[in-house]
């Protein structure tokens, strides 16, 4: 079946340093992939997607690239803030249509002043 | 701004209890889901629903039955509420779409349930 395995916690950067989370994924087909992000006492929102291979998902200084051939879609950021400290999630999109993703475990980033 | 609302941030229970969690999304998606978050365990599905009355068994139902009686509202219900099922429950939604559609999935904040 389809998995995500995610580079393991937690990550302790100092402020502006640069980030990488990993992200690998094993499915059956192509599917979208996802990164979504989790604040302190909050639900998960969308961090960035992308839909095909070797498309690039960025938002809010954060990029991620979809590699068919690694099977890869590591998140990255060049110099992150206190702010970015969270929980992030790599997923697979759903491959039916009713919608059901498969999630990585999380990563917990803590960023320090 | 799209939304998905749960009823009730947090909550203690007694075990044994019934406990229903609510909620309600605006979006008009067809797919919703019911997860449990554990620290060190991630995300885990427990029930989901493509379309009114329609439930499927996710990872870990076992002690959960959902109820789905309209588009927009999907409730999780814990028959006889026990102290393993402490948890954060999110719910989430997304609309039906082509597989691999790219869909992204909306989540609300979170219940916070302590059984006791």
């Amino acid at each position: 079946g389809d998995s995500v395995t995610q580079m393991e916690g937690p990550v302790t950067l100092s402020e502006e340093a640069f980030l990488t989370i990993n992200c690998t994924y094993t499915a059956t087909g192509y599917p979208s992939l996802f990164w979504y992000v989790q604040y302190p006492g909050e639900g998960l929102q969308l961090l960035l997607k992308a839909t095909k291979a070797d498309d690039k998902g960025s938002n809010k200084g954060f990029e991620a690239t979809y590699r068919k051939e690694t099977t890869s879609f590591h998140l990255e950021k060049g110099s992150v803030q206190v702010s970015d400290s969270a929980v992030y999630f790599c997923a697979l999109g759903g491959n039916t249509n009713a919608g059901k993703s498969t999630f990585g475990d999380g990563t917990t980033l803590t960023v320090k002043p | 701004d799209v939304k998905v609302t749960q009823s009730s941030r947090y909550l203690v229970k007694r075990t044994g209890e019934k406990v229903f969690l609510e909620c309600v999304q605006d979006m008009d998606h067809e797919n919703m889901f019911w997860y449990r978050q554990d620290p060190g365990l991630g995300l885990r599905l427990i029930y989901f629903s493509y379309d009114v009355k329609m439930k499927e068994k996710g990872d870990i139902p076992e002690g959960y039955s959902v109820s789905r009686e309209k588009k927009e509202r999907f409730s999780l219900i814990l028959e006889s509420a026990s102290t393993n099922q402490t948890s954060m429950y999110l719910c989430a939604s997304t609309a039906w779409g082509e597989a691999d559609s790219g869909n992204t999935i909306y989540f609300g904040e979170g219940s916070w349930l302590t059984v006791v």
